[in-house]
């Protein structure tokens, strides 16, 4: 079974478009998060979310708004899509939220933005 | 801030040889944890190893062992045993409790793995 699944696995947009990338752990976690890795592979976390209230937001354009509708899922909606959006975004949860635990992550959604 | 620094980009290792990699961090908290990540070419981020700061005895899991030092804030992943399916890029990352815990990670070092 699969812990935390995203999907789609793959989008390929244009520039200015709006998309959404889903995200759904069955893991019975509290916390959820969402990741960018660029294109150097380098990974910054965006969001945090707590039983869907939000804990974390890094300095993120305002394009980008997650959406929590219930503590399993955690959708990461981005508008007005640019070049530099490009880059593999990953969703994790854990246990627990203001503690060190483990986090588990899905599998990842590479977006392209031509 | 927390920085983590990860100074070899690419390691080499032939299959069934050991290979270590270097991580160091920086935090002036007492609390703290360290983790090592590995991404296989699927994408897939696995945990690998978790180190609790307060505990003096370096974690093990199977063929992945860290070296803890916490005076030099040394963190490092060795490999025993290689094997093929070893090869991935590896992700140093600390958390600490000011930063909620935050994940920050290194800049990762591939690591290929030789038949």
């Amino acid at each position: 079974d699969t812990a935390v699944s995203q999907t789609p696995k793959y989008l390929v947009t244009q520039m200015g478009n709006d998309k959404s990338i889903k995200c759904e752990q069955n893991l019975g976690h509290d916390t959820m998060y969402w990741y960018k890795q660029d294109s150097k592979k380098f990974l910054k976390i965006m969001f945090s979310y707590n039983n869907k209230e939000l804990i974390i937001n890094e300095t993120v354009p305002n394009r980008f708004s997650p959406k929590s509708p219930d503590k399993a899922h955690l959708n990461l909606h981005i508008n007005s899509l640019e070049l530099g959006d490009s880059a593999v975004y990953f969703c994790a949860s854990s246990s627990r939220q203001g503690v060190a635990d483990t986090q588990y992550f899905g599998p990842g959604t590479r977006l392209t933005v031509l | 801030a927390q920085t983590v620094t990860q100074s070899q980009p690419e390691m080499s290792v032939q299959e069934a040889e050991t290979v270590t990699l270097s991580c160091t961090y920086d935090t002036s908290e007492s609390n703290y944890y360290l983790f090592w990540y590995k991404q296989p070419p699927s994408r897939q981020m696995i945990l690998v190893i978790r180190q609790e700061a307060y505990k003096q005895q370096n974690a093990t899991e199977n063929r992945f062992s860290v070296n803890f030092q916490k005076a030099a804030k040394s963190f490092s992943l060795k490999i025993s045993d290689s094997q093929l399916g070893d090869t991935a890029m590896y992700f140093c990352a600390s958390a600490v409790r000011s930063n909620d815990y935050k994940l920050s990670f290194g800049a990762g070092t591939t690591v290929t793995v030789r038949a």
